[in-house]
């Protein structure tokens, strides 16, 4: 049973526009969330990432939204360049449980993004 | 170096041998990580460290699984009997703490290929 799922496995938007990715979980015990990047060949790189004290966090033209009660958060691009053509992995965790069991993020399956120039 | 490194970087084995995947964290890390990504799929969790103890290792797929981790630094991840299955990336990461909260870093990954 996945508990944070990416329903949209690829996204293709115009350069400048902007790009929202999408993510959906289960459990209500997770209290953090983030964002990763993945190239080709690479290990994932974090991007961005947001508490669930939050429902925005904003970095460049990087912005996470929560929206708790719906058990959904996005991640908007704006603008959107060539270079942000990736895998981009939605990750959460369950801070509460840390004190000696939880020390794991549960990743969706990520949504590819192409950006055309 | 300054990231979290992965060796080796493919890995190609015949069914039935036993591999061994290394991670070195970054320096200081004492969090780490693996996870592996099979064709397709996301990530899927197997273990993690707190210094050289693993608390939970529910997360590894079958008793062929097996990882340790030695002076609070390099981790190394074994295969034994390799199968088909087996085959995907394996992703190491670490990060400064266990608590919550503080990003995982991650390195290049093996790709792990059994025929």
């Amino acid at each position: 049973d996945q508990q944070v799922k990416q329903n949209s496995p690829s996204l293709s938007v115009q350069e400048g526009r902007i790009s929202i990715l999408n993510c959906d979980y289960t459990n209500s015990m997770f209290d953090y969330f983030l964002w990763y990047k993945k190239y080709p060949a690479e290990g994932p790189t974090f991007l961005i990432s947001i508490s669930s004290i939050k429902d925005k966090n904003e970095d460049g033209r990087f912005t996470v939204f929560l929206n708790k009660s719906a058990k959904h958060l996005s991640l908007h691009i704006v603008p959107s360049q060539p270079g942000d053509s990736a895998v981009y992995f939605c990750a959460a965790s369950a801070r509460r449980n840390y004190g000696g069991s939880q020390g794991n993020l549960i990743f969706g399956k990520g949504t590819k993004l192409s950006v055309k120039p | 170096g300054a990231g979290v490194s992965q060796s080796p970087s493919n890995k190609v084995t015949e069914k039935g041998k036993d591999v061994e995947l290394r991670c070195d964290p970054i320096s200081g890390h004492t969090a780490l990580y693996w996870y592996r990504q099979s064709l397709g799929q996301g990530l899927e969790f197997l273990i993690y460290f707190q210094g050289n103890s693993a608390p939970d290792k529910s997360g590894l797929p079958s008793d062929r699984f097996s990882a340790e981790r030695t002076g609070g630094s390099v981790s190394t991840l074994t295969i034994q009997r390799t199968q088909q299955e087996d085959s995907a990336v394996y992703l190491c990461a670490s990060s400064r703490n266990l608590a919550g909260g503080y990003e995982q870093y991650f390195g290049p990954g093996t790709r792990l290929t059994v025929t």
